[in-house]
């Protein structure tokens, strides 16, 4: 149990077009999902905290108008890099826990690489 | 948020016992300490919470002092698999105050 999926796995796309990155819990529910971008050999960074029902919160540095965040339902989130750039070249990561769980432990989807050409 | 500290690298050999010490000076009485384990490419992968005093699991043992600025995760026997950053994070696990964040981790590297 406890499973995040993301989709797609790996994008590539031209540079000023939009990608969405999908994040599921498979079989837990979660009120809060949390997306991260981590270059290479850097550690994970956190953009954003996906909450469902209500608007993201977003982190410091972070351009909430370039990266949508989009938490519909208990089981999705998804994440838009709107006007991609090469420099938005990055691994995404989300996580989420499981509701109704004692402690937060965090589930973490396997990541979506992006590379904007 | 507790801001931790970490060993940048290390070095073991396969069948070796590996322990790898985090520092968080300003943990707050409520925060959890939670290890995760990420392989290059994947999502990190839940390890081991604890805490106070001894916590093992089938993977790894989390030794807490009794003033918990610091914490070790012991891996036991490591193999060539065990390769990879392992990050210590703390915080309040329950409720939605929680916000996993990560520092810089510790690359450990097997050799046969």
């Amino acid at each position: 149990g406890a499973v995040v999926s993301q989709h797609p796995s790996r994008v590539i796309c031209k540079s000023g077009t939009s990608v969405k990155i999908e994040c599921r819990s498979l079989d837990f529910q979660a009120t809060t999902m949390f997306w991260y971008r981590q270059f290479p050999k850097q550690s994970l960074m956190l953009m954003a905290t996906s909450n469902e029902g209500s608007k993201a919160t977003y982190e410091q540095g972070v351009e909430k108008d370039k990266f949508l965040i989009n938490h519909a339902s208990l089981t999705l989130s998804t994440l838009t890099v709107t006007s991609a750039h090469p420099e938005d070249s990055s691994f995404y990561i989300c996580s989420a826990s499981d509701v109704r769980a004692t402690y937060n432990e965090q589930f973490f989807g396997p990541g979506t690489r992006l590379t904007v050409l | 948020l507790a801001k931790t500290t970490q060993p940048i690298s290390m070095d073991s050999y396969e069948g070796q016992e590996v322990n790898i010490t985090c520092s968080h000076n300003n943990i707050a009485t409520n925060d959890y300490i939670t290890w995760y384990q990420q392989f290059p490419s994947q999502g990190p992968r839940f390890i081991i919470q604890g805490y106070k005093t001894k916590v093992t699991n089938e993977v790894a043992s989390l030794f807490i002092p009794a003033d918990r600025k610091s914490s070790t995760l012991s891996l036991p026997r490591v193999s060539l698999s065990d390769t990879a950053v392992y990050y210590c994070l703390v915080g309040v696990p329950s409720g939605g105050s929680y916000i996993p964040t990560f520092g810089r981790g510790t690359s450990l590297i097997v050799h046969p």
